[in-house]
């Protein structure tokens, strides 16, 4: 069964520094997104990627963050300067628009 | 979307049906009602989704009323690793954001 693949699995990064979360869609799929779990809580939005830009976004994706599908495959989130509070779980997911989503495994981001 | 209205926790025996219900009395015509579960840290997997109709797959059932406020997924018969918070989502169709609430945690013991 396809799915979609997260990398890293688990990242570890200083506050301030900038790190890129990488993600591989499904390859029939044509909406992209990112979603976090911060550890306790629920699952919260972040943005959605359809027709190379964002289609939707949260408040949460504020200017430290940003998507970009650099090629034919890849679906990338960048935080800008981490803070201690981006510490999460990081889901991407994908669909082809009349049915479910397919999640990743995720990333699980450590900010120190 | 929708709101949607789920108990905050359930508990099943295991080899029996677990019935997890989800109101949804605000719904639109044109919104689906979805099904996800999150077992442990690990990603929401998709269950099942309906407009109107029941639904039934491999892994559920999903039991729409017929004025469309309120809807049940069955679980036929729950094992230990159906543990996990099911959600109750309800969206238009078509690449829309899926918004999750806080969900049902249903515990499955033998």
């Amino acid at each position: 069964e396809p799915e979609v693949t997260q990398t890293p699995s688990h990242q570890v990064t200083q506050m301030g520094q900038e790190v890129i979360l990488r993600c591989v869609p499904i390859s029939n799929h044509l909406y992209f997104y990112w979603y976090r779990q911060i550890l306790g809580q629920k699952v919260e939005f972040l943005v959605s990627f359809y027709n190379n830009e964002i289609s939707e976004k949260s408040e949460i994706f504020d200017d430290q963050f940003s998507v970009e599908r650099p090629d034919g495959s890849n679906f990338t989130l960048k935080i800008r300067s981490t803070k201690l509070e981006d510490s999460a779980m990081y889901f991407c997911a994908s669909t082809p628009g009349n049915y479910g989503y397919t999640f990743g495994s995720g990333t699980r981001l450590t900010v120190v | 979307d929708a709101k949607t209205t789920q108990p905050p926790s359930m508990d099943c025996a295991e080899g029996r049906a677990a019935n997890l219900p989800c109101n949804h009395s605000t719904i639109s015509g044109n919104e689906y009602v979805y099904w996800y579960r999150q077992i442990h840290s690990q990603g929401p997997q998709y269950i099942i989704h309906g407009l109107k109709n029941n639904e039934t797959n491999e892994m559920a059932s999903l039991i729409i009323t017929e004025d469309r406020k309120s809807s049940t997924l069955i679980l036929p018969h729950a094992t230990l690793r159906d543990t996990a918070v099911y959600y109750c989502i309800v969206r238009v169709q078509a690449g829309t954001a899926l918004i999750f609430g806080k969900g049902t945690t249903l515990s499955v013991s033998s």
